[in-house]
């Protein structure tokens, strides 16, 4: 699976979009690109994923450059329950599915503040 | 929304005890994992599992851990002789298709403590 790079952490305000930027310059073609993120303590959720399309679906969206080497998940108006660690991870999914195991980083800690 | 479902939340163990972890994956899910989290460190990937055998498995995943199904709708991790560094929060996660294609769920996790 190809690396991502996140940054550390970032700061957004309640009720504002918030921007977590992704970098995978060497994606191939046929990875995905995977959101998840880990509510402190609690287990990983699935967020979102898209090829080259930007998705959208009831929690965010997805946008992802032309080139695919570059990505943003765009929370539309944060909440102080989205204050957690987001997890950028891009993934070979096969016809049937993919390798099983994911490979997390450190992710992005986006604090919400009020 | 369905869940999966792990317990006990908490456990704490002796060093050189065997403990036991249990899932129950969401209903209509036919792949299961398990993963974990060492404090302050990253989610590693444990261990797959489909048509009751292992798929895929880490380099962690050695001799002294062990999954199994014994029933329709239960999942577990063995972990058959704990060391301090087993100590960690362990999350079970299901998918409908192989590799969470389409997202996996995961579950609140238990808190492995050994002593």
């Amino acid at each position: 699976d190809a690396k991502t790079t996140q940054p550390t952490s970032m700061d957004c305000a309640e009720g504002r979009a918030a921007n977590l930027p992704c970098n995978h310059s060497t994606i191939s073609g046929n990875e995905y690109v995977y959101w998840y993120r880990q509510i402190h303590s609690q287990g990983p959720q699935y967020i979102i994923h898209g090829l080259k399309n930007n998705e959208t679906n009831e929690m965010a969206s997805l946008i992802i450059t032309e080139d695919r080497k570059s990505s943003t998940l765009i929370l539309p108006h944060a909440t102080l329950r989205d204050t957690a660690v987001y997890y950028c991870i891009v993934r070979v999914v096969l016809r049937g599915g993919g390798a099983d195991g994911l490979t997390f980083g450190k992710g992005t800690h986006l604090i919400i503040q009020p | 929304e369905p869940e999966v479902t792990q317990t006990p939340s908490h456990q704490v163990t002796q060093m050189g005890q065997e403990v036991i972890l249990r899932c129950v994956p969401i209903s209509n899910h036919l792949y299961f994992y398990w993963y974990r989290q060492i404090l302050g460190q990253k989610v590693e990937f444990l261990v797959s599992f489909y048509n009751n055998e292992i798929s895929e498995k880490s380099e962690i995943f050695d001799d002294q851990f062990s999954v199994e199904r014994p029933d329709g709708s239960n999942f577990t991790l063995k972990i058959r002789s704990t060391k301090l560094e087993d100590s960690a929060m362990y999350f079970c996660a299901s998918s409908e298709i192989r590799g969470g294609g389409d997202g996996y769920t995961f579950g609140s996790g238990t808190r492995l403590t050994v002593v």
